[in-house]
């Protein structure tokens, strides 16, 4: 079984400066996905990022970008810039990467961390 | 953009009542999740679903069930419902590999 752990549960950070949360998971597959999710006040979870663990390159996505460390099972997600519509729960998930086969897309959440961007 | 749209954003409902939440996607993915949303634990699957009229439990599947007639459309359903499934309520779809869609969550508050 796969297990995500997020250990901050909240943080904060100025508006402008950047912010680093940190996610570790545990599994013994060698195929999977990685993902980062925003959740602000309105309830939409919005996929912020993903990363696909055979590639080496971390993902970014403008002000968004990942510290994947494989050998550690080790996911950060670094928010540079912060804005105040950052303000949100933010979730790391787990995929196994099994075209075709049993793990039907299925994802593992961490507990989340409570990310406040103050003006 | 895919579109996952649940029936309600709150509910409320009494002890013992049968609880039907609805969950419609129009972008034909074969899979579709239903979540449960609680203060430090995350995100729980309860039921998955990856083609029509077939579901498989998730890790939190007591007291629940789910039902898929057509594609689009996967139903979760409180049997009858009780003060501990009080709850934030997530339905998503996914094609594998590309993450998964979300809803917008239905609070559910059981009295």
């Amino acid at each position: 079984a796969q297990t995500v752990t997020q250990s901050q549960p909240e943080m904060s950070v100025q508006e402008a400066e950047t912010v680093t949360l940190s996610c570790t998971y545990d599994t013994s597959e060698n195929n999977y996905y990685l993902f980062w999710y925003k959740q602000p006040p309105s309830r939409q979870m919005i996929l912020v990022i993903r990363q696909e663990a055979y590639k080496q390159q971390n993902a970014t996505e403008n002000r968004f970008s990942v510290n994947f460390q494989k050998a550690a099972k080790s996911f950060s997600l670094k928010i540079s810039d912060s804005q105040l519509g950052d303000t949100a729960m933010y979730f790391c998930a787990f995929m196994i990467s099994n075209a075709g086969g049993t793990s039907y897309g299925k994802l593992t959440f961490g507990q989340g961390t409570i990310l406040t961007v103050h003006p | 953009d895919v579109k996952v749209t649940q029936s309600s954003r709150y509910l409320v409902k009494r002890t013992g009542e049968k609880v039907f939440l609805e969950c419609v996607q129009d972008m034909d993915h074969e899979n579709m999740f239903w979540y449960r949303q609680d203060p430090g634990l995350g995100l729980r699957l309860i039921y998955f679903s990856y083609d029509v009229k077939m579901k498989e439990k998730g890790d939190i599947p007591e007291g629940y069930s789910v039902s898929r007639e057509k594609k689009e459309r996967f139903s979760l359903i409180l049997e009858s419902a009780s003060t501990n499934q009080t709850s934030m309520y997530l339905c998503a779809s996914s094609f594998w590999g590309l993450g998964a869609f979300f809803g917008q969550g239905t609070r559910l508050t059981v009295v």
